[in-house]
């Protein structure tokens, strides 16, 4: 079965640092590979996605994202977070055609101010 | 600016009582999701409807959980009865399938949040 892995489930950074958060799925056919970030007490909100062309992927609010086809991973990335990026963030899957998407636990992102 | 809407966002009710949930999503979207997040189990799809057609439900207890699409711009997901447990926020998405790769995205309402006492 496919499933999606978050190996990262709480992280505390200080403003500034860089984040990088791990993602990594388990399918070997086609896929769409996507970001979603939930802020305290607010649904989730679609930061990006990737679904062909270039592996490296720019979404909203500084986000990136990049696809390793070969190890499986969708990591995201972003050089310098900031106090307002403590949120939760969710990678998802979506076998294409399936219209499905498979979600990964999540990652609580603490940023100190 | 396009959105899923749900209401009511936030439900206090007993247990017993039954509760309706509702969501009407994006104009011309034909795929609507209903998922549960809780702390302890995460983000879960109970269910998804394409053209208002049920087609995948296997995430949903059957014997108290209903989901149903009276017509494309309302999505419905019913608990009777409530019990404790079932306290979570229910989130509705909708996306538009079959698409290009790129139509093959989900949009989340804002939730229900249940609390059964």
């Amino acid at each position: 079965a496919q499933s999606v892995s978050q190996h990262n489930h709480h992280v505390i950074l200080s403003e500034a640092a860089s984040l990088e958060l791990g993602c990594n799925y388990s399918y070997g056919g086609t896929v769409n590979l996507f970001w979603y970030v939930q802020y305290p007490g607010q649904h989730l909100q679609l930061l990006l996605k990737y679904f062909s062309g270039d592996p490296l992927v720019k979404g909203i609010k500084g986000f990136e994202a990049e696809f390793i086809k070969s190890k499986f991973s969708f990591n995201l990335r972003k050089p310098s977070v900031q106090w307002s990026d403590t949120a939760e963030y969710f990678c998802a899957v979506n076998v294409q055609g399936t219209y499905k998407y498979i979600f990964g636990t999540g990652t609580r992102l603490k940023v100190l101010a | 600016d396009a959105r899923v809407t749900q209401t009511p966002r936030d439900k206090v009710t007993e247990m017993g009582q039954e509760v309706t949930m509702r969501c009407q999503p994006i104009l011309g979207h034909n795929t609507v999701f209903w998922y549960r997040q809780t702390m302890m189990q995460g983000l879960e799809l109970l269910a998804y409807f394409r053209n208002r057609a049920p087609l995948d439900d296997s995430g949903m207890p059957k014997d108290r959980f209903s989901a149903e699409m009276p017509d494309a711009t309302l999505a419905t997901l019913k608990i009777q009865p409530s019990e404790p447990r079932d306290s979570a926020v229910y989130f509705c998405a909708s996306g538009l399938a079959p698409g290009t790769r790129s139509q093959e995205t989900q949009y989340f309402g804002p939730g229900t949040r249940l609390l059964v006492l």
